[in-house]
Formats: structure tokens, C-alpha cells, sequence
């Protein structure tokens, strides 16, 4: 239990260009997702926290004019890197906690197969 | 301002011995720790975690050892695996808060 799934795996698209990244939790329902971008050789960077139904809450530095995060509902986020540029270009990594009736689900976090966004 | 350390960003060991990653943390308000493998293109995948309650949590060659008083946490994996070979982050999180804070991650190397 408890899997991720990001599509598309790899995008490659022109700059200028709006990219929409799926986040699916597939077999529990997660009340907060997060997305996590990761330089080469770096740490993984929250972007963003997002809980569904509200509005997602950005960390310092990021844009949120830039990617625009929708949680509709308890199974799926979007991530949207709008007018993407070549300094977008990274890895996208999604991560998902369940709700807080499973200490199992709720005090971990999973994470989806991430994304490769390379922006021509 | 990194909350969470990971001072060595590589280690190689041989097959067979241990592999002990380190990792360090400043916000005396964590109280779970967590260990995520990662390859290449991938994302990462839960290792094995711990609670602030306990100083020590094992499961099978892993087992993560901490010591609140010097706010530092370790990985021991043995004996060590080619298949081990990865980076490997630690995280850690407050009760109060939903985010995890993540080290920098440590690339094992480990030598058939």
C-alpha cells in the first residue's frame, strides 16, 4: 500500500511553454501533498505544501505565480510550471501523507517516481 | 539555514563491512527521524524511521540509532550490499508541523 504515481515520468518542452505535472496518491487518500525539487547532486528543496481543498502554502524563494499547485481532491495534486524556462529544467519530485487515522500513512511520506522536466 | 546536516555528502565501503551514515540536526523540536533511499531518476523510497521516544530502531541489516542530547542520528547498514549503493537522506519533522526537513543526502558506494 501506499503508492505515488507522477505523469509524465520525463517532459521535454520549449521555453515559454506551460508544463502540468500529476501527483496521485493510488491507494490512500492523502490530506497534504508535497512537491520537492531537486538539483543535480543537491537535497531535495520543498517547493511547496499543499492541503486539499485550500490554497497551497509556498516556501520562501519560490514563486508561486511560477508553479501554480492545484489539490482538488484527496487523490491527486497538480504542479503547473507556467512559461517554462531552461533554468526550470530539474527534477520534480511529488510526496503524499495520509490522513491522521493511520499513524502509518500520516507519519510518513511517500513519494511518486519524480518527473524530468528539461525546458528547451 | 539548513536544519538538517549531512556532512559527508559521499561514502565507500566494501561488501560485507558496515556502512554507517551520519546525520546531524539543530531544532531541538523534532521528535521523528526518518531515512529515505534514492536512485538515480527516481524518487526517494522510506527506509526505516524513529521516534524521539526510542534511541534505537532496527529492521533486518538497518538499524538507526539516536542521540538527542547531541541532536545526531545514524544509519548502520550490515552487512553492506552492492544493491545498498544509493544516496541515502535523512529527514526529520516536528509533531506540531507537516514538514520534513531533509539533509543534504550522502552517496554510498558500496564495493563488490
Amino acid at each position: 500500500g501506499a503508492v505515488v504515481s507522477q505523469h509524465p515520468s520525463r517532459v521535454i518542452c520549449k521555453s515559454g511553454t506551460s508544463v502540468k505535472i500529476e501527483c496521485r496518491s493510488l491507494d490512500f487518500q492523502a490530506t497534504t501533498m508535497f512537491w520537492y525539487r531537486q538539483f543535480p547532486k543537491k537535497s531535495l528543496m520543498l517547493m511547496a505544501t499543499s492541503n486539499e481543498g485550500s490554497k497551497a502554502t509556498y516556501e520562501q524563494g519560490v514563486e508561486k505565480d511560477k508553479f501554480l499547485i492545484n489539490h482538488a481532491s484527496l487523490t491527486l495534486s497538480t504542479l503547473t510550471v507556467t512559461s517554462a524556462h531552461p533554468e526550470d529544467s530539474s527534477f520534480y519530485i511529488c510526496s503524499a501523507r495520509g490522513t491522521s487515522g493511520s499513524s502509518f500513512l500520516y507519519n510518513e511520506q511517500f513519494f511518486g517516481p519524480g518527473t524530468r522536466l528539461t525546458v528547451l | 539555514d539548513q536544519q538538517v546536516k549531512q556532512n559527508s555528502p559521499s561514502l565507500s565501503v566494501q561488501e560485507g563491512r558496515i556502512s554507517i551514515l551520519n546525520c546531524d540536526y539543530t531544532n531541538s523540536m523534532f521528535d521523528y527521524f526518518l531515512w529515505y533511499k534514492k536512485y538515480p531518476a527516481e524518487g526517494p523510497t522510506f527506509l526505516i524511521s524513529i521516534s524521539s521516544i526510542k534511541d534505537k530502531n532496527e529492521d533486518g541489516r538497518f538499524t538507526v540509532f539516536l542521540n538527542k542530547s547531541a541532536k545526531h542520528l545514524s544509519l548502520h547498514i550490515v552487512p553492506s550490499q552492492p544493491g545498498d549503493s544509493a544516496v541515502y537522506f535523512c529527514a526529520a519533522s516536528a509533531v506540531t508541523g507537516n514538514q520534513f526537513y531533509f539533509g543534504t543526502g550522502t552517496s554510498l558506494t558500496v564495493i563488490p
